[in-house]
């Protein structure tokens, strides 16, 4: 099956602008999807499709995708968006999973 | 709003089989429109897919756990089932159910459930 590439960790100052990438060859073919999880808690879909956020999620969560990446932008960063991040994908043996972002808000 | 339970033993003998529930509520699993999912995380590590299945009985299954895993679906009960067959320490993993959008995206989550494998 193919992968997903993510930046082990990331930081951002509070109220800065982050984004997160995810790479793999089925991002070419399919729109990826981002999870927020929190230290003891299930994952939380944050995007999925194009630019999708589902009910509740705040609009400072954006995606965006070209060719092999994918990215999550966070505009506005909170000490609340601090969290791992995983970016999740169908791909030809099923689905694809990133090995996950840390995301540190300073 | 769907939502998902995980139940099961939290303990497993290596060598044995585990077996995991995912109970559904708020909607019916038969609808349509979602492939139920187990999904795990090793302690302190990834998101790994385990497989999902459709309410017609179709499933998939990732291929590095193909050999060992079943994943069946009772919708008189609303609920769907995990069989991983013989586990190992490597198997010691907290176990997702997840709600597989239009095989897109997971939009709903159990809790999840920690599975240890030890004897």
């Amino acid at each position: 099956s193919s992968e997903l590439t993510q930046d082990p960790a990331v930081s951002v100052a509070l109220g800065q602008t982050v984004r997160i990438t995810c790479q793999g060859d089925s991002l070419r073919s399919y729109y990826a999807s981002w999870y927020q999880q929190k230290p003891g808690q299930a994952p939380v879909l944050v995007i999925y499709g194009k630019n999708n956020r589902p009910s509740g999620i705040p609009d400072r969560f954006s995606g965006s995708s070209s060719g092999k990446t994918a990215s999550l932008t966070i505009t506005g960063a909170q000490a609340e968006d601090e969290a791992d991040y995983y970016c999740n994908s169908r791909d030809s043996s099923g689905v694809v999973f990133g090995g996950g972002t840390k995301l540190t808000v300073l | 709003q769907v939502q998902l339970q995980e139940s099961g033993p939290g303990l497993v003998k290596p060598s044995q089989t585990l077996s995991l529930t995912c109970t559904v509520s708020g909607g019916s699993i038969s609808s349509g429109g979602y492939y139920w999912s187990w999904i795990r995380q090793h302690p302190g590590k990834g998101l790994e897919w385990i497989g999902y299945i459709y309410y017609s009985g179709s499933t998939y299954y990732n291929p590095s756990l193909k050999s060992r895993v079943t994943i069946s679906v009772d919708t008189s009960k609303n609920q769907f089932s995990l069989k991983l067959r013989s586990v190992t320490a490597a198997d010691t993993a907290v176990y997702y159910c997840a709600a597989y959008e239009l095989a897109e995206y997971f939009q709903h989550w159990g809790q999840g459930t920690l599975v240890t494998v030890s004897s």
